[in-house]
């Protein structure tokens, strides 16, 4: 079972739609990432919140807006998507940013298959 | 440009074999290494890692080798399990940064 959780597991929506994706983890940490990952590739970083607070996006298009209520959950909220950004979102956390020794491992959840008709 | 190479996309190795999965990085300031494990329908899982000071850690089964002046590291499985047949993700990190970079990955087929 993994410690982070993602909902929903599959996901398809039109073009028009607003939907969510979450994501949760008890296991006390401080850093919080979106990933997105096509089929065959890498998982690619979108966001990262260090302390509830947004600290890295990566250029990612304004139909796509994360928000973290608080230290334990993290939403993706989708609006008029393309075709094109069907594909698996992870969800993952880590005890801290990455920094000066404190360099700690990725706990991935099992993502969400998004499907935009 | 991509600074995390995985060069094999797959690999087969019998069971109980050693499984050598490689993988070369081009940025000689990532001072952190990760290997993920991916199943089909599952995020990827955190494996093993080792900071730039050393050159070897080992976990069980699995064994990182760094070596750092051909920026090239290693995950060593022994014996091979049909329960590793997965895709390994490498991926390295920056000091004082959030992100990590993952290589392309390989998917290893552990033969009966």
């Amino acid at each position: 079972d993994t410690e982070v959780t993602q909902t929903p597991k599959h996901l398809v929506m039109g073009m028009t739609n607003k939907k969510s994706l979450k994501c949760e983890q008890h296991m006390g940490h401080r850093a919080m990432y979106w990933y997105k990952q096509k089929a065959k590739k890498p998982p690619e970083l979108m966001f990262v919140y260090s302390y509830e607070k947004l600290s890295i996006n990566e250029s990612v298009p304004s139909r796509f807006s994360p928000e973290c209520p608080n230290s334990s959950l993290l939403n993706l909220h989708l609006h008029a998507l393309q075709p094109e950004d069907s594909a698996l979102y992870l969800c993952a956390s880590s005890r801290a940013e990455i920094s000066q020794g404190d360099n700690s491992p990725l706990h991935f959840g099992n993502g969400t298959r998004l499907t935009v008709t | 440009d991509q600074q995390v190479k995985q060069n094999s996309p797959s690999l087969s190795v019998q069971e109980g074999r050693i499984s050598i999965l490689n993988c070369d990085y081009t940025n000689s300031m990532f001072d952190y290494f990760l290997w993920y494990k991916k199943y089909p329908a599952e995020g990827p899982t955190f494996l093993i890692s080792i900071s730039s000071i050393k050159d070897k850690n080992e976990d069980g089964r699995f064994t990182v080798f760094l070596n750092k002046s051909a920026k090239h590291l290693s995950l060593h499985i022994v014996p091979s399990q049909p329960g590793d047949s997965a895709v390994y993700f490498c991926a390295a990190s920056l000091n004082r940064d959030d992100k990590i970079i993952f290589g392309k990955g390989t998917r290893l087929h552990i033969l009966p």
